[in-house]
């Protein structure tokens, strides 16, 4: 595809539930990021790959959170046993370099919310 | 780690009038910063960005200056129109830091 695409769009989960959202990047891209866009507020970083290393896991906010990249492209944020903190836009991004910040192309994100 | 400040959270203006969002940042180590448009429900897409050494960057109607000794930087709009209707946000990153600290955002209504 065109862009990066990242799926469902929008999850409900009752709390103590597990879930995976998922982002294909743009096609060739070696760095992904992964950021949570609380309402009203700014995307907060929560992790890194480039390629299918994980360099940088520093944002995630809990032992609850796992992302992977295992082949280098498509990556899964994954969540256990939700919290309704944890109720947030979850918005994957890529970027074509990888030694230095150039341009993020986002996903439309990932709308989770906790009951 | 870098701390990003952002002013005004909201701001509505007159169709055609200009539009001044500020940011300040923490890390003086900070030497790329972008800005980035989000419309309601979509994604956030760049829309200008500057990097440390030069101090002012326009394309079109959009500008953007660096006052480097400060630690802040600005996003101008002139001869605005509804479609610039949208959350800015502003974010830093430093040299070899892949990451963006983002501000937490203008909600810009253009008048018509």
């Amino acid at each position: 595809g065109a862009g990066v695409s990242q799926s469902p769009r929008y999850k409900v989960a009752k709390r103590g539930q597990d879930v995976a959202l998922r982002c294909d990047p743009i096609s060739g891209h070696v760095s992904l990021f992964w950021y949570q866009q609380a309402l009203g507020q700014g995307p907060e970083f929560l992790t890194y790959f480039q390629n299918e290393a994980q360099l940088d896991k520093s944002g995630l906010p809990s032992d609850r959170f796992f992302a992977e990249r295992p082949e280098g492209s498509v990556s899964t944020l994954k969540i256990q046993r939700t919290q309704q903190e944890d109720s947030a836009v979850y918005l994957c991004a890529s970027s074509l370099l990888a030694s230095d910040t150039g341009e993020l192309f986002f996903g439309e994100g990932s709308r989770l919310t906790v009951l | 780690g870098e701390n990003v400040e952002q002013h005004p959270s909201t701001l509505s203006v007159q169709e055609g009038d200009s539009a001044v969002i500020k940011c300040t940042y923490s890390d003086s180590a900070s030497n790329y910063f972008p800005w980035y448009k989000q419309e309601l429900g979509k994604r956030p897409q760049l829309i200008i960005d500057i990097r440390s050494n030069v101090g002012e960057k326009k394309d079109q109607r959009i500008a953007v200056t660096l006052n480097k000794t400060a630690k802040h930087f600005s996003l101008h709009i002139t001869e605005t129109q509804p479609e610039d209707s949208a959350v800015y946000f502003c974010a830093a990153s430093a040299h070899n830091d892949y990451k963006l600290s983002f501000g937490a955002g203008t909600t810009v209504t253009v008048r018509a």
